[in-house]
């Protein structure tokens, strides 16, 4: 079965720079979450979308924007990254309509800034 | 506002036998789900079972199984005939209301299950 698919996998990036993450969901999922883990944390929200629409706001800095596109993949993007940025950053997909019983992560994409 | 609860941060179980890791929760909302996730050292988050909120039975899924007692707000994981494998760091996580196209997922703070031969 398909699963939620991030890329890339591992990033390594200086002070100051830029990164993009992106994920794909699993096919007909309607909701994209993207949460950041800090070592030795639970995952934090950050962001949601569903049917392409911000959907929800959680602790996600200014210097960090998300979207959503047509075909529902979603980007995550992070900018003047600081070294506290680093950390393991998921995206989960979800079937909103129903009884929501799939919600599935991808492997993440593990950021470290230096 | 939703919150989950997992008070042990590490909990050591011998392989074959059964371990319980709690999970308590609060949510206002009527319609609510509640998931529970193992995560390995090598960090994905891999999802295990699921618990609705209206669901008559415990769910069940091979060794896994949910002990959910709705009036007290609790949705504990139940690992039966532990494996080495089964050594990783465990997330309960709830979705309310489950209708609702904004709700997300909130998690606790993690069980690091240790299985010792």
């Amino acid at each position: 079965a398909a699963g939620v698919i991030q890329s890339p996998r591992h990033l390594i990036k200086e002070k100051r720079e830029t990164a993009t993450l992106k994920c794909y969901p699993i096919p007909r999922h309607d909701t994209v979450y993207w949460y950041q883990q800090g070592p030795g944390q639970d995952p934090q929200f950050l962001i949601s979308f569903y049917e392409k629409m911000q959907s929800d706001k959680g602790s996600i800095p200014d210097r960090f924007s998300a979207q959503q596109f047509s075909d529902y993949h979603s980007e995550l993007n992070m900018s003047s990254l600081e070294l506290g940025d680093s950390a393991l950053y998921f995206c989960a997909s979800i079937k909103s309509q129903g009884l929501g019983t799939e919600a599935f992560f991808g492997q993440g994409t593990r950021l470290t800034v230096v | 506002a939703q919150k989950i609860t997992q008070t042990q941060p590490g909990m050591f179980v011998q392989e074959k036998e059964a371990v319980t890791l709690d999970c308590t929760y609060d949510t206002s909302d009527p319609s609510y789900g509640l998931f529970w996730y193992k995560q390995p050292s090598s960090g994905e988050m891999i999802f295990l079972i699921y618990q609705g909120s209206y669901d008559q039975q415990n769910a069940t899924e091979g060794r896994y199984s949910l002990n959910f007692q709705k009036a007290r707000k609790s949705a504990n994981l139940v690992i039966s005939a532990s494996q080495l494998g089964d050594s990783a760091m465990y997330f309960c996580a709830m979705r309310a209301p489950l209708t609702g196209t904004a709700s997300k997922l909130t998690f606790g703070t993690g069980t690091r299950l240790q299985v010792t031969l």
